[in-house]
């Protein structure tokens, strides 16, 4: 089946920890986005990445880092300059990063502070 | 830069009746695209209609059908016959012809009443 997974489903930090969510994709797509929800509220784009070692800040990237080494794979870190990481994250990709191309999401990582 | 707004925060329908939902949208850009996204309880981010600014006519799906008026800059939501699955949250989003992410609303909630 072809799709997008998010790992893992829940994630708890620690004050002062730096915290990585996965996320795979076996569509062959090019671009990959990061998205964060809090209750209440739209999503809201962190980073995306049109193509292998290349990515873009979104509306809130502070706190937040990227990688994309692999064109299916476009981990996220939380870092500990996030002072309120608490929310909903999701992957999502498409087949380019024109404005027509669909965005499919992956399931989601909720992540909380303890 | 852009915005999308919901107003209907909560909205309550009898099952197999007709419900609208509303979204308006601000931009200055020519060409963008127009989506509507459906999030059930499950949280998994579900693409249900899109729209080109340059098509005039409505697209639909299926029970799902969008009422696009560019000079209004609104873009709402129509379901007929709606379904008990037909329950979630609701986004209706916004993206440009370039490359960047979707700008979303806050979401509408919607409730199939048996």
């Amino acid at each position: 089946d072809g799709g997008i997974t998010q790992s893992p489903k829940y994630l708890f930090r620690k004050e002062g920890q730096n915290v990585t969510l996965s996320c795979e994709q076996n569509l062959n797509h090019d671009a990959m986005y990061w998205y964060r929800q809090d209750p209440g509220q739209g999503l809201r784009l962190i980073y995306y990445s049109q193509i292998v070692n290349d990515f873009q800040k979104g509306d809130i990237a502070e706190g937040y880092s990227v990688s994309r080494e692999k064109k299916e794979s476009f981990p996220l870190t939380v870092t500990s300059a996030q002072k309120n990481p608490t929310a909903f994250y999701l992957c999502a990709s498409s087949i380019g990063l024109q404005g027509k191309e669909t965005q499919y999401f992956g399931p989601g990582t909720r992540l909380l502070v303890l | 830069a852009q915005t999308v707004t919901q107003s209907q925060p909560e909205m309550s329908v009898q099952e197999a009746e007709t419900v609208t939902l509303s979204c308006t949208y601000d931009t200055s850009e020519s060409d963008y695209y127009l989506f509507w996204y459906k999030q059930p309880p499950s949280r998994q981010m579900i693409l249900v209609i899109r729209q080109e600014a340059y098509k005039q006519q409505n697209a639909t799906e299926n029970r799902f059908s969008v009422n696009f008026q560019k000079a209004a800059k609104s873009f709402s939501l129509k379901i007929s016959d709606s379904q008990l699955g037909d329950a979630a949250m609701y986004f209706c989003a916004y993206r440009t012809g370039g490359a960047d992410g979707l700008t979303f609303g806050k979401g509408t909630h919607l409730i199939i009443q048996p």
